[in-house]
Parts: structure tokens; C-alpha cells; sequence
């Protein structure tokens, strides 16, 4: 089946340990995506890949890394998670040639 | 930034009744998309429009997109308790980042 998966899907930690949010597709997609929304905020873009090796900071990148080293893998790093970051996380990707994205079912992070 | 700004916030509807939820936009697109959002899921595609075209449908839904008003809508005919969610309406400027730019959704109900 092809789809978006994401782990963890639901994260309860501390501010300041490091933790890894993983995504991967098996679409084959070039183009990949991390969101994160808020109520009252909407969708709002963290970070992209156009492809691998290939990464760009999209409107709220502060307080995030992410890393394309596959094709398939696009995973979002927190260094250092802080409350503000406490947020529904989805990635999503597209091919290169398409308009419309794919969506994973999101992680859910708690940071206290 | 956000760019798409849907109307109403809150829709609350009969089952069998027709639902029109409206998204505004402010700068220049390449296409205009829906996305619906069944609660804490993931979201998913429902209907793309490009800057070119002013009407498309796709079962029981048919969006129509101004360019003139920077705005476009989106209709569901005959709703189903089924068609509850979150409706998000996300603008893609083109360009070399997929970026798609989303509304804050309106959020539909419809009563059995």
C-alpha cells in the first residue's frame, strides 16, 4: 500500500532531550515535507527536500533539523525540544512532477 | 505566512443539505487545493484547480476558483454524517518548493 508513515505517533518528553521524529514513504517520491499544526494556526511548513541531500528551511524552522540521506527517509530532529515546540507534526511528500501532497497521520509531541 | 483564509470557521449542517465553504487568498497561485482532516488524522487530497481553470468537479464535490478576487469555493453536494471533518483550502505558488500554503479550515458537521 502506498502511504506516508510516521513514528512515534503520539511523544510525551522533557524540554531539552533530544528526540527524533522519523517519516518515510515508499512512493518513491522526490519531493518531502514536515508541517506542523496548531489550533488556530493552521498548516505551517518547517522544513523540505526537493530530493536527496537536498534540504531548505521553510517558514518555522527554528528549534529543527532534518536530514535527506535516502530517498525514502526524511526525518525531523529537535536538538534541544522546548514547550513551544508541544505541536502536531505531519510530513507529507509528492513527486516531483505533481501538485498534490500525501500526507502521513502525524505525531502528536508533548514537550513539558 | 498564511495565505488562504477559509469562511466560514464553523459549519453545522443536515445530513442531504449542501455545504459551501469559501477560502480567500492573497498573492498570485498556480493552483488552489482542498484538503479535508477527519479528527487527529492525517489529511487528505480532495481536489485540485489550477490558476488557469474556474470550475472543476469530482463526485459530489465541485470547487470554483476566482482569480479576479483571489478566492475560490468549495461545494459538497447531498453532505453524509460521513463528510464530517476539517476542510482546508492550500495555495501552491509554484516555484522550485512544492510549498503548499494552508488556510486555518473550517470545520464541518453534519447532523444525521
Amino acid at each position: 500500500e502506498a502511504q506516508v508513515t510516521q513514528n512515534p505517533r503520539y511523544l510525551i518528553t522533557v524540554t531539552g532531550k533530544k528526540l527524533t521524529v522519523t517519516c518515510s514513504q515508499n512512493m518513491n517520491h522526490e519531493y518531502m515535507s514536515w508541517y506542523r499544526q496548531d489550533p488556530g494556526l493552521g498548516l505551517r511548513q518547517i522544513y523540505y527536500s526537493m530530493n536527496v541531500e537536498v534540504t531548505d528551511k521553510g517558514d518555522v524552522p527554528e528549534g529543527y533539523k532534518v536530514s535527506r540521506k535516502e530517498k525514502r527517509n526524511f526525518p525531523l530532529i529537535l536538538e534541544s525540544p522546548s514547550p513551544n515546540q508541544t505541536s502536531l507534526y505531519f510530513c507529507a511528500s509528492s513527486p516531483w512532477d505533481a501538485d498534490t501532497q500525501y500526507f502521513g497521520p502525524g505525531t502528536r509531541l508533548t514537550v513539558l | 505566512s498564511q495565505q488562504g483564509e477559509e469562511d466560514p470557521q464553523a459549519l453545522s449542517i443536515q445530513e442531504g443539505e449542501n455545504a459551501t465553504m469559501n477560502c480567500s487568498y492573497k498573492t498570485s497561485i498556480n493552483n488552489l487545493q482542498w484538503y479535508r482532516q477527519n479528527s487527529g488524522r492525517g489529511l487528505v487530497h480532495l481536489i485540485l484547480i489550477r490558476s488557469n481553470e474556474r470550475e472543476k468537479h469530482s463526485g459530489r464535490l465541485r470547487v470554483t476558483l476566482d482569480t479576479s478576487k483571489k478566492s475560490s469555493s468549495l461545494l459538497i453536494t447531498a453532505s453524509r454524517a460521513a463528510d464530517t471533518a476539517s476542510y482546508f483550502c492550500a495555495t501552491d505558488a509554484g516555484g522550485a518548493n512544492s510549498k503548499l500554503t494552508f488556510g486555518k479550515g473550517i470545520t464541518l458537521s453534519v447532523r444525521p
